[in-house]
């Protein structure tokens, strides 16, 4: 199995300033073939829907803000938020889909400082 | 507008049975792989099975292999998720999340609000 790590486990940022998460897988999640990594990032808000904002890694789910970004290959990952809104605050997750199961990072949740 | 609507929580008994039932709307539901994702009270997300669109695929977490079982009816554009043998760990909020129609799995891209499974006596 693919273990997935997230950090930090919480991140307070000021209105307006950047947030940073990491997430590193425990095995490459690069498919050869393909040239793409298996990886997608997930925003949940209490009492919601988990909302898709990220897949392959770096590709932009239609409707997503650009301030939402994602970057990385192989293992080792990050989603930065630009400029954090209010809107923003929430928990977000990495998943890995090269194989199953289809695991998920612990959660990182964001607040506002 | 995709739709999925999950139905079926509730509270039951340890070595219980329930069966959760997914009915989506808004899209070409017999070309979607389907997974159900749980989070447990204070944790995180936690991948729990997915079936292929035609029903000839079906993967599963292990600690629910030999217990949940994946199904769904084309015809009728539902999913559902039949859980026996029921655990206290199993108590979560029970998601079913639309995948894209590729020949593999992949992300999630569309997601119902959840039903509550409460395992306790």
């Amino acid at each position: 199995d693919i273990a997935v790590t997230q950090s930090p486990d919480s991140l307070a940022v000021s209105l307006g300033e950047r947030a940073t998460i990491n997430c590193k897988s425990s095995q490459s999640v690069l498919h050869s073939s393909s040239n793409k990594n298996f990886l997608a990032w997930y925003q949940h808000k209490p009492g919601q829907a988990p909302k898709l904002l990220i897949y392959w890694a770096s590709t932009r789910e239609s409707g997503v803000p650009d301030r939402f970004s994602g970057s990385g290959s192989g293992t080792d990952f990050t989603l930065t938020i630009s400029s954090l809104q209010a809107e923003d605050v929430a928990v977000y997750y990495c998943q890995q889909y090269y194989s199953t199961p289809k695991t998920f990072g612990g959660g990182t949740k964001v607040e506002i400082k | 507008e995709v739709q999925l609507v999950e139905s079926g929580g509730g509270l039951v008994q340890p070595g219980g049975s329930l069966r959760l039932s997914c009915a989506a709307s808004g899209f070409t539901f017999s070309t979607s792989w389907i997974s159900w994702v749980r989070q447990a009270p204070g944790k995180g997300l936690e991948w729990v099975t997915t079936m292929k669109f035609d029903g000839s695929e079906k993967f599963y977490v292990d600690s629910v292999k030999g217990r949940f079982t994946i199904s769904r009816d084309n015809a009728k554009n539902s999913v559902y998720l039949q859980m026996n043998g029921l655990r206290a760990e199993d108590t979560a909020v029970y998601y079913c999340a639309r995948e894209g129609p590729f020949e593999s799995s992949t992300w999630s891209d569309y997601w119902g609000q959840g039903t509550l499974v409460t395992v306790s006596s």
